[in-house]
């Protein structure tokens, strides 16, 4: 019930493409959702975060798209870049600790 | 720097040592969280400080994993005994009070790499 599944593990794009990753949760606990991205020795930084209350947020070239019926959240990264080639990883949290359950990754590289 | 502070960056030991790592949260941060990364793997949940309080922890924090957060400041994570297993990233994250209902973003460190031989 603590699980997040992350897809893909590995995802290549063009330059100027839409990245995709998709990622879903079992514990309807969870009221918190939020996007990390990971450069090499680096810990991870949060890219947008979103609250099951709304559908969709959206913060400049990035999208998270929330389904609460279906448990199943998305990032999009619009006109990808190489600089964001990275890992990125889903999470969701929820209880007083607000401690972060991560999925698995997925190493995204963008091809010039 | 404001970020969350971690040290040493890398860590190199024999199997059976001891080692402690070192984090120094952003100022004004109260709540305080460790967390392990393996190889292609996310970050996993190792234990939950509220100031000096430890509130919470996993059961992957065996009884040779010991955490403290002396006066709500800097937290130190001490492993005994280390094995090979032990060996991944070790990161450090903070964030501010939650203010009613929301949630504070999580501020991660650059992390402790652990190399057991």
């Amino acid at each position: 019930q603590q699980q997040v599944k992350q897809s893909p593990q590995s995802l290549i794009v063009q330059k100027g493409g839409i990245s995709i990753i998709n990622c879903a949760y079992e514990n309807t606990a969870f009221d918190y959702f939020p996007w990390y991205q990971q450069f090499p020795g680096k810990g991870p930084a949060l890219l947008i975060a979103i609250r099951p209350d709304v559908s969709e947020k959206k913060e400049g070239r990035f999208t998270i798209s929330f389904n609460k019926s279906a448990k199943q959240f998305s990032l999009h990264i619009m006109d990808s870049q190489p600089g964001d080639s990275a890992t990125y990883f889903c999470a969701a949290s929820g209880g007083a600790t607000n401690k972060l359950i991560f999925g698995t990754g997925t190493l995204l590289a963008v091809q010039p | 720097d404001t970020g969350v502070s971690q040290d040493p960056r890398h860590k190199i030991t024999k199997r059976g040592q001891n080692v402690t790592f070192r984090c120094d949260p952003i100022s004004e941060h109260n709540r305080l969280y460790w967390y392990r990364q393996t190889l292609g793997q996310g970050p996993e949940f190792l234990t939950y400080f509220q100031n000096e309080a430890q509130l919470e922890k996993s059961r992957l924090l065996s009884d040779r994993f010991s955490a403290e957060r002396p006066k709500g400041s800097f937290s130190t994570l001490e492993i005994q005994r280390t094995e090979q297993g032990d060996s991944a990233m070790y990161l450090c994250a903070s964030s501010r009070p939650f203010i009613g209902t929301g949630v504070s973003e999580a501020f991660f460190g650059q992390g402790t790499r652990l190399t057991v031989v």
